[in-house]
């Protein structure tokens, strides 16, 4: 099993781009959690689905953040436009059994510039 | 107040020695507790999980749960250089199936 994959691994934009992360879950796991690292804030969730539907996306900072879960394989986080306090590292973490046995992906540093 | 609060050390602690990472939560609701473990440049990794009062039991990893302290704690023992890390305290209650993570409190173990 090759895991959570995300990408990309790391990305550098400019203010006020749109800047979107990608996420593929474990075959089989019906739940995928988003969550964003930073080191004053730690690790905050920002949304989470539960096969492909999103149940809870209090954590979304604003309206220029958005998730989709389009299938049971794919997920995606957009932020538009981008600002430098979006800076962080993004990680996608799935699960088979909500918040039992999360396994987390190997991130994305975002750095807006 | 914080939802589940650590002390962001450094905690220092020599080679052999047993490491005692604690955490406090805020909500009474909760039911399941976990410890994951993060090196500098990686993703967190769950090492262990306990659901009631008392102390479970790891390898060299123990945890420990009081509800009615709203505390829980994992300790190391004979700690090793590789335990060097940041530990994540997380807990979840049981009506949202989501984990509210601690800031983490980076330990140090120094040959």
């Amino acid at each position: 099993d090759a895991g959570v994959i995300q990408s990309p691994r790391h990305e550098v934009t400019e203010m006020g781009q749109e800047v979107t992360l990608r996420c593929k879950p474990i075959s089989g796991h019906d739940y995928l959690f988003w969550y964003r690292q930073t080191m004053m804030r730690g690790l905050e969730l920002l949304i989470y689905f539960n096969n492909n539907v999103p149940i809870d996306d209090s954590g979304m900072p604003e309206d220029r953040f958005s998730a989709k879960m389009p299938n049971a394989s794919f997920s995606t986080l957009k932020i538009q436009p981008s600002e430098p306090r979006d800076s962080a590292v993004y990680f996608c973490a799935s699960s088979v059994q909500g918040a039992y046995g999360y396994t987390f992906g190997s991130g994305t540093r975002l750095t807006v510039v | 107040q914080k939802e589940v609060e650590q002390n962001s050390g450094p905690l220092s602690v020599p080679e052999g020695a047993i490491a005692s990472l604690n955490c406090t939560y805020s909500d009474r609701g909760s039911q399941s507790f976990f410890w994951y473990r993060q090196y500098s440049g990686k993703s967190p990794e769950l090492i262990m999980s306990i659901y009631s009062n008392g102390d479970k039991e790891d390898g060299r990893f123990t945890a420990q749960l009081n509800k009615a302290s709203q505390y829980v704690s994992l300790l190391i023992r004979d700690s090793q250089p590789s335990d060097s890390a940041t530990y994540l305290c997380a807990v979840n209650v049981f009506r949202f199936q989501k984990l509210v993570f601690g800031t983490g409190t980076r330990l140090l173990v120094s040959p």
